[in-house]
């Protein structure tokens, strides 16, 4: 079946504006992640889904993050008025509970 | 911090030869994972280690589990050009959470 899918698969704004990324979990996946990784870094932990629930909000950077996910499937992360250092790609994946994980190709975001 | 951490950072190693990263994390995990990254872009599962097994194989890969330690190890036998890539550990922590590492960069020389 179909893998995990993310759009837009590359996304240039003007810094202050806002954004949205989206992520497409493989259909049945409980638990959805959103990781940030920048140039040459590791993943950097975002948030968790379990369901449409987020037990784990922990790794969202700032308030000018957030992120939701309806019927149990797709999610949002939105950026707010967008710094430079928001800059990375975004990664997201999903998961059977308790299993390996699946990812997306991921969104590189770039802030001018 | 609750990542794993991988050791080394980085690895160069001529084909032909074999490749171990470490990772170590901190606290109990109901499994660990070794993920690969090509070009930056999505991760691809390797393999997964339950907190009671201690060695486990698929193909030329080889992980181990010391929970006492609290570290793993994945050794890559006969290491191959196209093995070159970033590997990551992430221990899955109770209640689903992962927390990946900043990898181990390797470089297979043909």
């Amino acid at each position: 079946g179909a893998g995990v899918s993310q759009s837009p698969s590359n996304k240039v704004t003007e810094k202050g504006k806002d954004v949205e990324l989206r992520c497409d979990p493989i259909s049945g996946h409980t638990a959805l992640y959103w990781y940030r990784q920048s140039l040459g870094q590791g993943l950097e932990f975002l948030i968790y889904f379990q369901g449409n629930s987020a037990p784990d909000k922990s790794g969202l950077p700032s308030d000018r993050f957030s992120a939701e996910r309806t019927g149990g499937s797709v999610s949002t992360l939105t950026i707010q008025r967008t710094q430079q250092e928001d800059s990375a790609v975004y990664l997201c994946a999903s998961s059977p509970t308790g299993h390996e994980q699946y990812f997306g190709p991921g969104t590189r975001l770039t802030v001018t | 911090s609750q990542q794993g951490e991988e050791d080394p950072q980085a690895l160069s190693i001529q084909e032909g030869e074999n490749a171990t990263m470490n990772c170590s994390y901190k606290t109990s995990i109901n499994n660990l994972q070794w993920y690969r990254q090509n070009s930056g872009r999505g991760l691809v599962h390797l393999i997964l280690i339950r907190s009671n097994e201690r060695e486990k194989h698929s193909g030329r890969l080889r992980v181990t589990l010391d929970t006492s330690k609290k570290s793993s190890s994945l050794l890559i036998t006969a290491s191959r050009a196209a093995d070159t890539a970033s590997y990551f550990c992430a221990p899955l922590l109770t209640g689903n959470q992962f927390y990946f590492g900043t990898g181990t960069s390797l470089t297979v020389i043909p």
